[in-house]
């Protein structure tokens, strides 16, 4: 089992729907988790950290359930600059060293 | 905009050659990473670094191999070009506390080996 699972998608929608992602991990001792983005043939950038009470950057919410082990990334009202791969980032503290796990990443296609 | 660089971005060249692959950041960082990726494809780690004189292997093998004399440059070398060895190789770089901080990316280098 990886140590963290996405959907790989492709996810199609139209533009100005709502688009949730998953992402589950197996490392209970998981401490701190982020979502990034990569557009195609770029480099992976930060899109936004999950905190354990949820947070929000404009249309974009994520959501953490430690209990379950998945985090989620909600989108609303798609455009079709969101359009990317949107890869899951899960970091585990071992050793007193910082291991930095990404998923294999969802690919959202907004369609106009 | 993050401060960390690669070069060369693409590299077209022959089997057999040894190439380096340069990664520089300004920002202090205590641990790089090198990571492959085939295009669509997910990202493997391939080499860390916690620190100066500290490297790592990553989960996926490679006949790759890295050096860390200086906390800014983090070299990746292959001694031996393979088109095996096609693929992007992304770099990259966080701080080694606290554990919450994002890991910064360079553009890459497009390796095609022929």
């Amino acid at each position: 089992r990886k140590e963290v699972e996405q959907d790989p998608g492709p996810f199609n929608v139209p533009e100005g729907a709502t688009v949730a992602f998953n992402c589950t991990y197996s490392n209970s001792a998981s401490q701190s988790f982020f979502w990034y983005r990569q557009d195609c043939r770029k480099e992976p950038k930060l899109l936004m950290s999950v905190y354990s009470s949820g947070n929000e950057d404009g249309r974009f919410t994520a959501q953490l359930n430690r209990a379950s082990q998945y985090i989620s990334l909600l989108i609303r009202d798609s455009k079709l600059s969101d359009s990317a791969t949107y890869l899951c980032v899960v970091n585990v503290l071992s050793g007193g060293y910082q291991k930095v796990t990404f998923g294999t990443g969802t690919k959202l296609q907004v369609i106009p | 905009e993050a401060d960390i660089y690669q070069t060369p971005r693409y590299l077209v060249i022959g089997t057999g050659k040894k190439i380096t692959l340069e990664c520089s950041q300004t920002m202090g960082h205590d641990k790089m990473y090198w990571y492959q990726q085939d295009p669509g494809m997910e990202l493997h780690l391939i080499h860390y670094s916690y620190g100066v004189n500290s490297t790592e292997k990553g989960d996926l093998s490679s006949e790759s191999t890295v050096s860390r004399i200086r906390t800014e440059h983090f070299p990746l070398t292959l001694e031996s070009a393979r088109p095996s060895h096609t693929s992007q190789y992304l770099c990259a770089s966080s701080e080694r506390a606290p554990l919450n901080t994002e890991a910064f990316f360079g553009q890459g280098t497009r390796l095609t080996v022929v």
